[in-house]
Formats: C-alpha cells, structure tokens, sequence
C-alpha cells in the first residue's frame, strides 16, 4: 500500500525567503504525486502533479517540486514566498493499482512572517 | 459554473443523532470522493464513486453511508452519529479514467456532540 510522510508540521519562513517543504513516499513502484494547497477555511487546490518525465514540474503561483526516485521524495519548493503562501500545504501519492485513489500525508502549516 | 458545492457548511449534532452531507458538482466529472479531515491525519478518504450508481468504501468508511443516485449528486450519510466522527468533511471530484486534478469543495465543518 502507498503511504506519504510529510516529517515537517509546522514551518515558519520570513516573506522574501525561499521556502522548501518535505515529502517522502513509500510505493514498490513509479507514483503518481501531488502538492495541493489549503488556505483558511478553503478546500484543496492543485499546485502541481508528477506523473513522469522532467523530474523537476513546475506549478501554480510559482512553486515547483522535484521527484527522486532514489530518495523516494516530492519536495516543494519556492524561491520567495509572499505572505499569501501562509497555508496548510498536502503532498498525495496515487498508484493505478489502488484504483488511483490519493493517499494524503498530515499536512505541513506555513507561517510567512513579515 | 459553481463547481463543487457541499452543504450545509457547518452542522452540530447530538450523539445518535443522523444527517446527510450533499455533495453537488457542475462539472460533468464521473469521479467523485468523500474525505474526512482531522488534525495531524491530513485527508481520509471515506467512500467514492466512479459513476452514476456506483459507490466503493474506502479507508474510514465505517460509520457512513453513501448514495449517487444522480451523476452530479453525491451523498454521504451518517445513520447515528458518534463523537468521533466530529471532523471537517470534504467532497471532490475529478473527471475520471485515470489520474487528473481533483476538484474539492469548501468543506462541512460537523461537530457530534
């Protein structure tokens, strides 16, 4: 079975600074990953997916995530974040053969500080 | 086009007590899923369904009941409702045959008292 592990809970980062959020993946084979965002009170919103190819996929509002497939990881990353970044970030996992259902990690909250 | 709407968007229930979360999509999407969300345990999937009358249980389904009698239409039910369920629940769609974006609603915030 796929799992997902995000190690960081809580992270705080200055506006202006880069940003980098952790995800690890356990999956016998090549996944299917996914960053969705979640404002306050909001739902989930896609940031950016890897199906395959170009290891390094860019997204949505100017984030961008690598896959290592020898580290079995997903990280996020953004060179300056805004204080609109302030959010609970997900990293998911899918597989075709768990009928392409999402496997979620706990989440990572972001505080941007002045 | 209003997307992916979930009502009511908050609800407090006694114990025993039942209710229906509707989940009501716009986008002709044949995917569609129920999540529950608890602190430090990201999103659960509940029950999905991959088309009209279809339903399939996923990881926490216990407890819930769900129906999908119409394309756009997706209910989840809660026969007697249990202190554990307090959660904040989440619908999401997703257009289907093989791994695309998946569309989700603002939220049911349900305490069970």
């Amino acid at each position: 079975a796929q799992s997902v592990t995000q190690p960081d809970i809580h992270i705080t980062v200055s506006e202006g600074a880069s940003l980098e959020l952790r995800c690890n993946y356990s999956y016998g084979a090549t996944p299917y990953l996914f960053w969705y965002v979640q404002s306050p009170g909001q739902g989930l919103q896609l940031l950016l997916k890897y199906f395959s190819g170009d290891t390094l996929v860019q997204g949505i509002k100017g984030f961008e995530a690598e896959f290592k497939r020898s580290q079995s990881s997903f990280n996020l990353r953004k060179p300056s974040v805004h204080w609109s970044d302030a959010a609970e970030y997900f990293c998911a996992v899918g597989a075709r053969s768990n009928d392409y259902k999402l496997s979620f990690g706990a989440g990572t909250t972001v505080t941007v500080r002045a | 086009n209003a997307g992916v709407t979930q009502t009511p968007k908050f609800r407090v229930l006694k114990t025993g007590q039942s209710m229906t979360l509707l989940c009501a999509q716009d986008m002709n999407h044949e995917y569609m899923y129920w999540y529950r969300q608890d602190p430090g345990m990201g999103l659960r999937l509940i029950h999905y369904s991959v088309g009209e009358g279809t339903t399939a249980k996923g990881e926490v389904p216990d407890g819930y009941n769900v129906s999908r009698l119409k394309k756009q239409n997706f209910l989840l039910g809660l026969e007697s409702a249990a202190p554990s369920q307090t959660s904040v629940y989440f619908c999401a769609t997703e257009r289907g045959s093989g791994y695309n974006e998946q569309f989700f609603g603002p939220g049911t915030r349900l305490t069970v008292l």
